[in-house]
């Protein structure tokens, strides 16, 4: 079981917009440790979608955007495309484990 | 530009040690700004944290597996090493080594993996 929690799936219709929850709680997320979001595609390496709670990288689109707010955070993702069809993990930083902490991961559907 | 580039054995016996190494490219071990870790994704299952090490040489584990695992580095070949002890079908996955910042600011910058099998 993971110390963050996500939904194990989410689906949308192309050009829609869906979010993505992380529930966390007071040694990670509620301490105020930023919250950063990856995208995996099948057979890669997860890549960098979301750092620091809302920015993202150079090259990621702006259709992706992250929230936080007290325990939990958010990735929203706007103008749904069939390329958006993965895998996507939260992860933050948990004082009491003294390390890196993951979501279980949320499979998007793109209908 | 930044590159992480995991060896090491694709098949381990059960009871033995699973070993990788990490090559780092385009970037200094030797840097206080960052952590080295390794993470692992069983086939078909989620992301693991299963360790870390700073540039002074210490070391960050995971509570499920510390008793197994042990990281160093070797900051001369700018290289850095997982051992996985006493590993079982259950430690099949593909490990990943991965960058990030020591303030956790910033996501973690991923090598592209290698799957390690556990079987007889």
């Amino acid at each position: 079981q993971s110390v963050l929690t996500q939904p194990p799936s989410v689906s949308g219709a192309p050009g829609q917009r869906v979010t993505i929850s992380c529930t966390g709680r007071s040694s990670n997320i509620g301490a105020g440790y930023d919250v950063h979001w990856y995208q995996q595609l099948p057979g890669t390496a997860p890549k960098l979608l979301i750092y620091g709670n809302s920015n993202r990288p150079s090259g990621v689109p702006d259709r992706f955007s992250g929230s936080k707010s007290g325990t939990s955070a958010s990735l929203a993702i706007s103008g749904l495309q069939a390329e958006d069809e993965a895998d996507y993990y939260c992860q933050s930083y948990d004082s009491s484990l003294s390390g890196s902490v993951f979501g279980g991961g949320t499979k998007l559907t793109v209908l | 530009q930044l590159q992480l580039q995991e060896s090491g054995p694709g098949l381990v016996k059960p009871s033995e040690t699973l070993s990788l190494t990490c090559t780092v490219s385009g970037g200094s071990m030797s840097s206080s700004s960052y952590f080295w870790g390794w993470i692992r994704q069983p086939p078909g299952k989620g992301l693991e944290w299963i360790g870390s090490i700073y540039y002074r040489g210490s070391t960050y584990y995971s509570p499920s597996l510390k008793s197994r695992v042990s990281i160093s580095g070797d900051t001369s070949k700018n290289q850095f090493s997982l051992k996985l002890s006493s590993v079982t079908a259950a430690d099949t996955a593909v490990y990943y080594c991965a960058r990030q910042s020591s303030s956790y600011t910033s996501g973690y910058f991923w090598g592209q993996g290698n799957l390690v099998t556990v079987s007889s």
